[in-house]
């Protein structure tokens, strides 16, 4: 059973960077997409992006500019980075399989990790 | 402003069969195929229809995805009081290369 477990602080500054990262278990992250998908606080989904084990991405175009996802095959897990963070960022922060809208069997998510509640706040 | 236009709300008693539309356009649900989520509450989305009708193994067949032109739709037959959460549509958009998602419809058991 694939499983994914994000981690990170739960209070980032305005202005700084956001690091998350997303230990994937039950699977190797060497077959697959993996993305990130986000939720503020009673609003929907966004996807920020995502990336092949090979170290390919794909990013959201209007968080582009502030976004770098990363991977490390050797913990089998992968990363987010979101800089420049304001209050808009604030939002739960999902990890998930899959998310290459070109290809199947890989144009969905599934599964997403429990998620992790990030707040931007001085 | 979601890019999939969802109804906010939906509602039905036990039993009954309710749909949820999801409309996109050309770029989107017109040339790709539509996944569903459900998302119960205090939980994160789980996958319930991928590649507009296809159910992921463990998934009840109360639930069925259809697609036609640049709209979709999720019905649920038989519904159940733990079917209340919120049911989000997404698909891909080739236009701007991005995953877009429905705004949400919050299914409540009467």
């Amino acid at each position: 059973q694939v499983q994914l477990q994000e981690s990170g602080p739960g209070l980032v500054k305005p202005s700084e960077t956001l690091s998350l990262t997303c230990a994937v278990s039950g699977a190797s992250i060497s077959s697959n997409y993996w993305s990130w998908i986000r939720q503020p606080p009673g609003k929907g989904l966004e996807w920020i992006g995502y990336i092949y084990y090979s170290g390919s991405t794909n990013y959201n175009p209007s968080l582009k500019s502030r976004v770098t996802i990363s991977v490390d095959t050797s913990k089998n897990q992968f990363s987010l980075r979101l800089s420049s963070l304001t209050a808009a960022d604030t939002a739960v922060y999902y990890c998930a399989r899959g998310g290459n809208g070109d290809f199947y069997p890989y144009n969905w998510f599934d599964p997403w990790g429990q998620g992790t509640q990030v707040t931007v706040s001085s | 402003q979601s890019l999939l236009t969802q109804p906010p709300s939906a509602s039905g008693t036990p039993g009954q069969r309710v749909t949820i539309s999801c409309s996109g356009s050309s770029s989107n649900i017109g040339r790709r195929t539509v996944n569903w989520y459900q998302q119960l509450p205090g939980a994160a989305p789980k996958l319930l229809i991928y590649t507009n009708y296809q159910r992921p193994s463990g998934v009840p067949d109360r639930f069925s995805g259809s697609k036609s032109g640049t709209s979709a739709s999720l019905a649920i037959s038989g519904l159940q009081s733990e079917d209340e959460a919120d049911y989000y549509c997404a698909a891909w958009d080739d236009s701007l290369n991005d995953w877009v998602f429905g705004g949400g419809t919050k299914l409540t058991v009467l």
